[in-house]
């Protein structure tokens, strides 16, 4: 059973243009963690929510948590080459604990 | 500080013999995650310590697969005999109690079992 679904599980756009990523469980989460993960490389963190309906922004990068904390969303604006890679989001089912459960994860293709 | 180390970062190997991977986690911290990584599975965790106890195991496939931390600088992962189904991304990641839940991620191994 995967606890969390990530949609879409693959998308390849043009340099310039805006994209969103969907994380989305039946569960409810205490907070949820965005990693991007690059060819040959271990995932790497992005940013933690842990305030449903919480927003935050990194860049051209959005970062919403929903009201319910049940999912989240990710996105881009004027995405750039450099923002390809898989987009990994992980879930805590309890504040402080150390166990996350992942995605499957959004493999994100800019083309130049 | 060198981030989380992994080794080797690729293995191959034959079916039916014994694979050990190794990993040294970021000085200070206190937790250790070993995970795989499949196309079909994405990231899954097998098993994390905490100050080298053995928190949960319940993500280790079977009885092929053990795991040790000896000590605060160092953990093995180790399966024998190993099958081409273990063929996948092992990474292991360290995190610090306290650090918003901020896991950091080796580079991983990658398995290749014939």
């Amino acid at each position: 059973t995967q606890l969390l679904e990530q949609s879409p599980q693959f998308l390849s756009i043009q340099e310039g243009e805006n994209l969103t990523v969907y994380c989305n469980s039946s569960s409810v989460f205490s907070s949820l963690q965005w990693y991007r993960q690059e060819p040959g490389e271990g995932p790497v963190l992005l940013v933690t929510v842990v305030t449903g309906g919480e927003v935050k922004k990194l860049k051209r990068l959005t970062f919403q948590f929903g009201d319910a904390r049940k999912d989240s969303s990710l996105h881009i604006t004027a995405a750039q080459p450099g923002d390809t890679g898989l987009y990994l989001c992980a879930g805590a089912r309890s504040q402080g604990a150390q166990k996350l459960v992942f995605g499957q994860g959004t493999r994100l293709t800019i083309n130049p | 500080d060198a981030g989380v180390i992994q080794s080797p970062r690729h293995e191959v190997t034959e079916m039916g013999q014994e694979v050990t991977l190794r990993c040294k986690p970021i000085s200070g911290h206190d937790y250790l995650f070993w995970y795989r990584q499949t196309m079909m599975r994405g990231l899954e965790l097998l098993i994390y310590f905490n100050n080298n106890v053995p928190i949960d195991d319940s993500g280790m496939p079977e009885d092929r697969f053990s795991a040790k931390m000896p000590n605060a600088s160092f953990s093995t992962l180790k399966i024998q005999p190993s099958e081409p189904r273990d063929s996948a991304v092992y990474f292991c990641a360290s995190s610090l109690l306290g650090d918003t839940d901020t896991q950091y991620f080796g580079p991983g191994t990658r398995l290749t079992v014939l």
